[in-house]
């Protein structure tokens, strides 16, 4: 099953864009890439997914690499309110079902 | 607004005890999913259920059953608490099995 990789924490000045990488080297053609983050101890929240192709939202927007092995998740506007963990999962969508989440990435929006 | 809940909130059990968490969606929502969280490793699926009469176990099932008797419901029990269950506990649901889970609140366990 594919893994992802992210790093620890991060911080990200208030205004600034943040921009969150993953590592899922190992992801297969028909695995989805989720992100998710968890504000303090409350349960975690979806932000955006994708399979291939760039998606954007109205919370941020997922950039995946063109062979799918990182992809990077972006805050175009961080806020006070966007610090928490941030989750990149990836999700098997056919098959044995498991959504693995990793430790994910602490990020801090600096005043 | 359709939502998730958990209860209880927060627990206090003895090791041995028989224990159960709630969890209650109004989503109409085929797919649950119970979580644990601890320190270092993130969320571990535990159980999950595609519909009524369903369970699956997931990565860190021993000492926990489900069941699913209806659509709104899965219940989490711990047959004999036990220390190591320590933990933060979520539900989750999701409308297909490939897609958006939407979480509870939480549940924190503390086992003495």
């Amino acid at each position: 099953d594919a893994k992802t990789t992210q790093p620890p924490s991060m911080d990200c000045a208030e205004g600034r864009a943040a921009n969150l990488p993953c590592n899922h080297s190992t992801i297969s053609g028909n695995e989805y890439v989720y992100w998710y983050r968890q504000i303090h101890s409350q349960g975690p929240q979806y932000i955006i997914h994708g399979l291939k192709n760039n998606e954007t939202n109205e919370m941020a927007s997922l950039i995946i690499t063109e062979d799918r092995k990182s992809s990077t998740l972006i805050l175009p506007h961080a806020t006070l309110r966007d610090t928490a963990v941030y989750y990149c999962i990836v999700e098997r969508a056919s098959g044995t079902y498991k959504y693995i989440f990793g430790t994910g990435t602490r990020l801090k929006v600096l005043a | 607004d359709a939502e998730i809940t958990q209860s209880p909130r927060h627990k206090i059990t003895e090791t041995g005890r028989q224990v159960t968490l709630a969890c209650h969606q109004t989503w109409n929502h085929n797919n649950m999913f119970w979580y644990r969280q601890d320190l270092g490793h993130g969320l571990r699926l535990i159980h999950y259920s595609y519909g009524v009469q369903d369970t699956n176990k997931g990565e860190v099932s021993d000492g926990y059953s489900v069941s699913r008797s209806n659509t709104e419901d899965l219940p989490l029990t711990l047959e004999s608490a036990a220390s190591s269950q320590t933990s933060v506990y979520f539900c989750a649901s999701s409308e297909n099995l490939g897609g958006t889970q939407y979480f509870g609140p939480g549940t924190r366990l503390l086992v003495l």
